[in-house]
């Protein structure tokens, strides 16, 4: 499977956007771009996904890179409730089985 | 329907003793995995279950792991002889076909001591 890079973590303020990067410079034309989070003592949530096209959802924003090397998921204003870890994965054939990395920790302060 | 169950929350076993989790997964959720996650770590696939045939399963699943999804619903996951390596979260997630998003439960948190 195709791995990703994203940041540790990410600080911001509630009610500023929040963008988080995420690196898949080997990504293959059939994998889609899955972002899950996880807050605290829950188990993972899905958040939204795409392939080419950036895509919007109630949730969040997908932005992804015209060569597909990368994207950003993007928060429109951050609330206390999405403090947690964010997960950037790849996948191509089941969505369920997910190889999730140590994804990005973001933090916001009032 | 409340989203898929994991029962029970927590559970303390002593080395060598035998566990077994159950995951209710969404009604009508043809899929169902099971994952592990450890702390300060992302969760691992563990293994796949499409209706009632186990599909895939990890290479991390030893032979002292083993799970059931008879008829299709409700899935079972056993540790035998647990060792204190096996100390994690142990989560279930379902999704139903062709469908983009898997549905996670809380979790089981195993702590072998």
């Amino acid at each position: 499977d195709a791995k990703t890079t994203q940041p540790n973590s990410m600080e911001s303020n509630e009610e500023e956007p929040v963008h988080l990067p995420c690196n898949h410079s080997t990504i293959s034309g059939t994998d889609y771009i899955h972002w899950y989070r996880q807050l605290p003592s829950q188990g993972p949530e899905y958040v939204i996904h795409g392939l080419t096209s950036n895509v919007n959802n109630r949730m969040a924003s997908l932005a992804i890179a015209e060569d597909r090397k990368s994207s950003t998921l993007i928060l429109h204003r951050a609330t206390l409730r999405d403090a947690a870890v964010y997960y950037c994965i790849l996948t191509t054939d089941s969505w369920g089985k997910l190889q999730f990395g140590a994804g990005t920790q973001v933090v916001v302060t009032p | 329907d409340t989203g898929v169950s994991q029962n029970p929350r927590h559970k303390i076993t002593k080395r060598g003793q035998n566990v077994t989790f159950r995951c209710d997964p969404i009604s009508e959720h043809n899929r169902l995995y099971w994952y592990r996650q450890t702390l300060g770590q992302g969760p691992e696939f563990l293994t796949y279950f499409q209706n009632e045939a186990q599909l895939e399963k990890s290479r991390l699943l030893s032979d002292r792991f083993s799970a059931e999804r008879p008829k299709g619903s409700f899935s079972t996951l056993e540790i035998q002889r647990t060792e204190q390596g096996d100390s994690a979260m142990y989560l279930c997630a379902s999704s139903l076909g062709a469908l983009p998003e898997a549905f996670f439960g809380q979790g089981t948190r195993l702590t072998v001591v």
